[in-house]
């Protein structure tokens, strides 16, 4: 199995390029999330999926959209890149609802926004 | 989801027991504790979590107090390998979201 897959893991984008950061997961997981974390910080919660077709805010919305293609996958877009977006972003799944487990991450997209 | 508290650093020596403590005050009954770390720049890593009973598997052990506002992570023989940021949080069953705080930075020194 591989679990979370991110890509890129490294990107360099230009202030107002656009881009989006792809996440799939093979473990039939319903819940997906996408954290940033920034140098010295905890993970940061952007958005997240409880269930295909459902996307919610996380604390820190602001400069970013998604989409949960489809039960494995959830995209993390940004429109027009911003600097104070330059971080490590990290992608998560798991299951919820009757049965509680652990979440699982990717190893992370390194961006930096020149 | 509950907030937690954690302090933002310890030290251990190699080979002792690591003591990791948590307060999650607001914790509702049907939401559980859990721990990750991470170690530099990798993704977070799950290590356990519980109920309200303590909880042990291959890397630590979980200790949740009788009123489950508080919790004790428990790396019995610490190594340098364990050095890292260790992460509680407390999160439901019938909801997504998945929150952090700051972490607690575990060194382990020789």
């Amino acid at each position: 199995n591989a679990g979370v897959t991110q890509t890129p893991k490294f990107q360099v984008l230009k202030t107002g390029q656009s881009m989006t950061l792809q996440c799939a997961q093979d473990m039939n997981h319903n819940s997906m999330y996408w954290y940033r974390q920034d140098p010295g910080m905890g993970l940061r919660l952007i958005y997240y999926s409880a269930s295909e077709g459902t996307t919610d805010k996380g604390e820190v919305p602001n400069g970013y959209n998604v989409s949960r293609l489809n039960k494995r996958e959830f995209s993390l877009r940004l429109e027009s890149a911003a600097p104070s977006q330059t971080s490590v972003y990290f992608c998560a799944s798991r299951k919820t609802g009757t049965m509680n487990t652990e979440a699982f991450f990717g190893q992370g997209t390194r961006l930096t926004v020149v | 989801d509950a907030k937690t508290t954690q302090p933002t650093s310890m030290d251990c020596a190699e080979g002792r027991a690591a003591n990791l403590p948590c307060n999650h005050s607001t914790i509702s009954g049907n939401e559980y504790v859990y721990w990750y770390r991470q170690i530099h720049s990798q993704g977070p890593q799950y290590i356990i979590h519980g109920l309200k009973n303590n909880e042990t598997n291959e890397m630590a052990s979980l200790i949740i107090t009788e009123d489950r506002k508080s919790s004790t992570l428990i790396l019995p023989h610490a190594t340098l390998r364990d050095t890292a940021v260790y992460y509680c949080i407390v999160t439901g069953t019938s909801y997504g979201k998945l929150t952090f705080g700051q972490g607690t930075i575990l060194t382990v020194h020789p």
